[in-house]
């Protein structure tokens, strides 16, 4: 069976530091994997996503970059973390095409201080 | 892009109740509409998706209807349980290879005994 891990499960770094978040999944090939944000009262974001290796596609300008160096890793990283980067970020995976159930890993709650 | 719109942003039912959560989407090509249930400091699991070329899906207490023609989608929980408290996102999405999920802003969904 499929199985997703997102590491760390809680983070807090000071403003200014860098950033790595890391997501593997297991028993599938090729998926298509995804970052969301989740802040308060906004919902599920979404930040990136992959079809391929080396493969991204950024949703919104930000403080953020992706890179899928490997067929089912994929990593969330920052340069120089924001107090606004603060949030639950969420890494899911897909099936090779659209029109399939996403899974979601268990979450990183990020806090910037 | 599409744009998904959820309401009503929270909801607070008495156990046995009935409760619906209705959402909207923008992009006439969307064809995927599922819907997740978030626990605290946890991913979202799916809990039913619904296809366009279908108007209604049920699975126990749970029931999907979808209005392509006014591009409305709604979830259905009969018989409410303090166990059903959660948060509970819609999505939508499309066909092609790599299209990604567009969540609504969630409903936290209060039962209480």
């Amino acid at each position: 069976s499929q199985t997703i891990h997102q590491w760390p499960a809680t983070l807090v770094q000071p403003v200014g530091s860098p950033l790595s978040l890391e997501c593997t999944v297991e028993g599938t090939s090729n998926p298509n994997l995804y970052w969301y944000r989740q802040a308060a009262g906004r919902g599920l974001q979404l930040l990136f996503y992959s079809v391929g290796i080396g493969q991204i596609s950024s949703e919104v300008p930000q403080n953020l970059s992706a890179s899928r160096p490997q067929d089912r890793q994929f990593i969330l990283s920052s340069k120089k973390l924001l107090l606004s980067d603060s949030g639950f970020y969420l890494c899911a995976w897909s099936a090779g095409t659209g029109y399939t159930e996403a899974f979601f890993g268990q979450g990183t709650r990020l806090t910037v201080v | 892009g599409e744009n998904v719109e959820q309401h009503p942003s929270t909801l607070s039912v008495q156990e046995g109740d009935s409760a619906v959560i209705k959402c909207t989407y923008s992009d006439s090509a969307s064809n995927y509409f599922p819907w997740y249930k978030q626990e605290l400091g946890k991913g979202p699991q799916l809990i039913i998706d619904i296809r366009s070329n279908v108007g209604e899906k049920k699975d126990q207490r749970i029931a999907v209807t979808l209005n392509k023609t006014a591009k409305h989608f709604s979830l259905h929980i009969t018989e409410t349980q303090p166990e059903d408290s959660a948060v509970y996102f819609c999505a939508a999405s499309g066909a092609q290879a790599g299209t990604a999920l567009i969540f609504g802003k969630g409903t936290t969904l209060s039962v209480s005994s």
